[in-house]
């Protein structure tokens, strides 16, 4: 069965350093997402991804983050000045479709990047 | 995306039925009700949706409300696998909006 890949599992960077998280969404979707879980917190979504533009951005989503589709395959997400409060799990997500709200909305995750900030 | 109520936690036994409630109250006549579930350590993963008919997969089984006020998650023989958080969410956009989610804990 088809599946999203997520690399690193583990990224451990020091404050003020740049990290790029990377995905592998599922090869016939459109539609890209990051989310993120900080411990013992609610999943939040970030940013989805269509067509090479952002389509949709959360408040957390500021100047620091930033996404890429840098090939056919990859989606990554940059934190350009990392803090200690951006600790957490980032899942990437892909759908077929956008707005249906229907089968093609079914949103698949990876299993996640735990981004430890010292 | 209409706000959606769940209990804390539930508990079952295994083998035995499991019916998670949710509450979508302010729900759209657009909006579908999707329900996601996160094992330990790892990320969300789709159960089920639906719009106004009951819907029925490998997984489990969705009961919708006549009203589509309220929702009900069946899954038929609860296994010590299906531990996890279980998610409502009702949307039609293209975000996943997670509340806290209803935590299953199945006894064996």
């Amino acid at each position: 069965e088809p599946e999203v890949t997520q690399t690193p599992s583990h990224q451990v960077t020091q404050m003020g350093q740049e990290v790029i998280l990377r995905c592998v969404p599922i090869s016939n979707h459109l539609y890209f997402y990051w989310y993120r879980q900080i411990l013992g917190q609610k999943v939040e979504f970030l940013v989805s991804f269509y067509n090479n533009e952002i389509s949709e951005k959360s408040e957390i989503f500021d100047d620091q983050f930033s996404v890429e589709r840098p090939d056919g395959s990859n989606f990554t997400l940059k934190i350009r000045s990392t803090k200690l409060e951006d600790s957490a799990m980032y899942f990437c997500a892909s759908s077929e479709f956008l707005t249906s709200g229907g089968d093609e909305n079914i949103q698949y995750f990876g299993a996640g990047t735990r981004l430890s900030v010292l | 995306d209409a706000k959606t109520t769940q209990p804390n936690s539930m508990e079952s036994n295994e083998e035995e039925p499991v019916h998670l409630p949710c509450n979508h109250s302010t729900i759209s006549g657009t909006d579908y009700i999707h329900w996601y579930r996160q094992l330990p350590s790892q990320g969300p993963e789709y159960v089920i949706h639906g719009l106004t008919s009951n819907v029925n997969n490998r997984m489990a089984s969705l009961a919708i409300a006549e009203d589509r006020k309220s929702s009900t998650l069946i899954l038929h023989r609860a296994t010590l696998r299906d531990a996890a958080v279980y998610y409502c969410i009702a949307t039609y956009g293209n975000k996943l909006v997670f509340g806290a989610g209803t935590i299953l804990r199945v006894k064996s």
